[in-house]
């Protein structure tokens, strides 16, 4: 079965540190992977999206991500986290197939 | 736009009664989802209409859920009769066209407690 696995729960990052959320696909062709940001209370909100191409995608609130076939991955990055980054992130498919979401504690 | 709208945003029900989630997709959108998310499963997708008519509906738990879109601007959950297990917050979301690579737009959310 075609899936995504986030394998962090849970992690804590300082204000102003860099960030790297793993996200790790299974599917034999290039897929169509996305992030997903969810503040509490809130639905989720689409962070960028990768289909083919350049494999370092841009997305919205300074976050980018990089597709790596080699090694089945499609990490979510941003160099200076802020506090307002403080959500769950979540890693899904073309499959609509969703990570279980890794949570983001910002420490001021 | 006013974003996708669901309603309620917090349902608090007793075992055994009919629980009627709602949603109101973005204006222009052909596609809606359905999705429940909990912490022991994540978040799961349960049916997904393109053009009104349901496309998929393997992620359905169980013939107590049933699903409905009469028109473009309006979709319905129900559950019935609902189960403890069924508490959980339910997510709507809409996008263009139900692409491959398209944008869904959440909603929301209703949290659902079955007592």
């Amino acid at each position: 079965a075609q899936s995504v696995t986030q394998p962090d729960i849970h992690i804590t990052v300082s204000e102003g540190a860099s960030l790297e959320l793993r996200c790790n696909y299974s599917y034999g062709a290039t897929p169509y992977l996305f992030w997903y940001v969810q503040s509490p209370g809130q639905g989720l909100q689409l962070l960028l999206k990768y289909f083919s191409g350049d494999t370092l995608v841009q997305g919205i609130k300074g976050f980018e991500a990089e597709f790596k076939r080699s090694q089945s991955s499609f990490n979510l990055r941003k160099p200076s986290v802020h506090w307002s980054d403080a959500a769950e992130y979540f890693c899904s498919n073309y499959k609509l197939t969703f990570g279980k979401g890794t949570l983001l504690t910002v420490n001021p | 736009d006013a974003g996708v709208i669901q309603s309620p945003r917090h349902e608090v029900t007793e075992m055994g009664q009919e629980v009627t989630l709602r949603c109101k997709p973005i204006s222009g959108h052909n596609s809606l989802f359905w999705y429940r998310q909990t912490m022991m499963r994540g978040l799961e997708l349960l049916i997904y209409f393109n053009n009104n008519v349901p496309i998929d509906d393997s992620g359905m738990p169980e013939d107590r859920f049933s699903a409905k879109m009469p028109n473009a601007s309006f979709s319905t959950l129900k559950i019935q009769p609902s189960e403890p297990r069924d508490s959980a917050v339910y997510f709507c979301a809409s996008s263009l066209t139900g692409g491959l690579g398209d944008t869904q737009y959440f909603g929301p959310g209703t949290r659902l407690t079955v007592l």
